[in-house]
C-alpha cells in the first residue's frame, strides 16, 4: 500500500468552527490531491498541489483552503464548517501530473460531521 | 466541467460469472482511464488503468476495453468470486495536472 497516513480518521465539530485535515505520504510524490466522497456524488476534486507551495482550486473548492509547506504533508482547512461539508475526505498522491503518467494512489479517508 | 456517466448503479451476480460495468465521458482530451474498487471504510486503491493509445488490457480475471471513437471504456471482471463484492469507480484524466473526474460508481454484489 502507498504510504498514505489521514488524520484525523474521524471527526465530529460544530458548524462556524475550523477544521484541519492532515495528509502525510512517504512516497516523496509531487502531487497530492484532496477529494470529497458524498452519496450519489463520487468523489469530487476540491484542490490539489503540484509541488511545494504550489496549489490550485478542483471542482467544489468554495469553502476550502489548502496548504503544502513541504513535500510531505498536504493539509485542508473548512476556515468555518457548514453542515454541507459533512463528507468523507480522501487524499491522494501521484508521482506525475493526472494525465497518466503515474497512477493516483488513495488513503484511507477522513470521516467528518459538522453539526 | 468533464462529465463521466457509469452505469449501472447496482449489479448483482451470481458467484462464477462475468460482470461488466459501463462508462462514456464527453472530453476529446481524456488519455487516461483508471479503475477503482472501494471496499468499506476504506480508501479507493486502483486495479487497472489503460491509456488512449491502447484498445484493451487483461490482468488475470480483469479487463478494460476502450472505444475513443465512441467515448466510452468497459471494464470486465470473469469468474467472480465473493471478493469482488465492492464499489467500483470508473475514471478519467486529460493532459493538465488537476485530479481524476470520477463515476457515481456501481455497487457490485457476488450471489453465492
Amino acid at each position: 500500500d502507498a504510504g498514505i497516513t489521514q488524520s484525523p480518521r474521524h471527526k465530529v465539530t460544530e458548524t462556524g468552527t475550523p477544521v484541519t485535515l492532515r495528509c502525510h505520504q512517504t512516497e516523496n510524490h509531487r502531487y497530492m490531491y484532496w477529494y470529497r466522497q458524498d452519496p450519489g456524488h463520487g468523489l469530487r476534486l476540491i484542490h490539489y498541489s503540484y509541488g511545494v507551495k504550489d496549489t490550485d482550486k478542483g471542482e467544489v473548492s468554495d469553502g476550502y483552503s489548502v496548504s503544502r509547506s513541504k513535500t510531505e504533508d498536504f493539509l485542508l482547512t473548512l476556515e468555518s464548517a457548514t453542515s454541507s461539508q459533512t463528507s468523507v475526505y480522501f487524499c491522494a498522491i501521484s508521482a506525475g501530473p493526472g494525465f497518466g503518467n503515474q497512477p493516483q494512489h488513495f488513503g484511507d479517508g477522513t470521516r467528518l460531521s459538522i453539526l | 466541467g468533464e462529465n463521466v456517466e457509469q452505469h449501472p448503479s447496482t449489479l448483482s451476480v451470481q458467484e462464477g460469472d462475468s460482470a461488466v460495468i459501463k462508462c462514456t465521458y464527453s472530453d476529446s482530451a481524456s488519455n487516461y482511464f483508471p479503475w477503482y474498487k472501494q471496499e468499506l471504510g476504506k480508501g479507493p486503491q486502483l486495479i487497472i488503468d489503460i491509456r488512449s493509445n491502447v484498445g484493451e488490457k487483461k490482468d488475470q480475471r480483469i479487463a478494460v476495453t476502450l472505444n475513443k471513437t465512441a467515448k466510452h471504456f468497459s471494464l470486465h471482471i470473469t469468474e467472480t468470486q465473493p471478493e469482488d463484492s465492492a464499489v467500483y469507480f470508473c475514471s478519467r484524466a486529460g493532459g493538465g495536472a488537476d485530479g481524476l473526474t470520477f463515476g457515481k460508481g456501481t455497487h457490485l454484489i457476488i450471489q453465492p
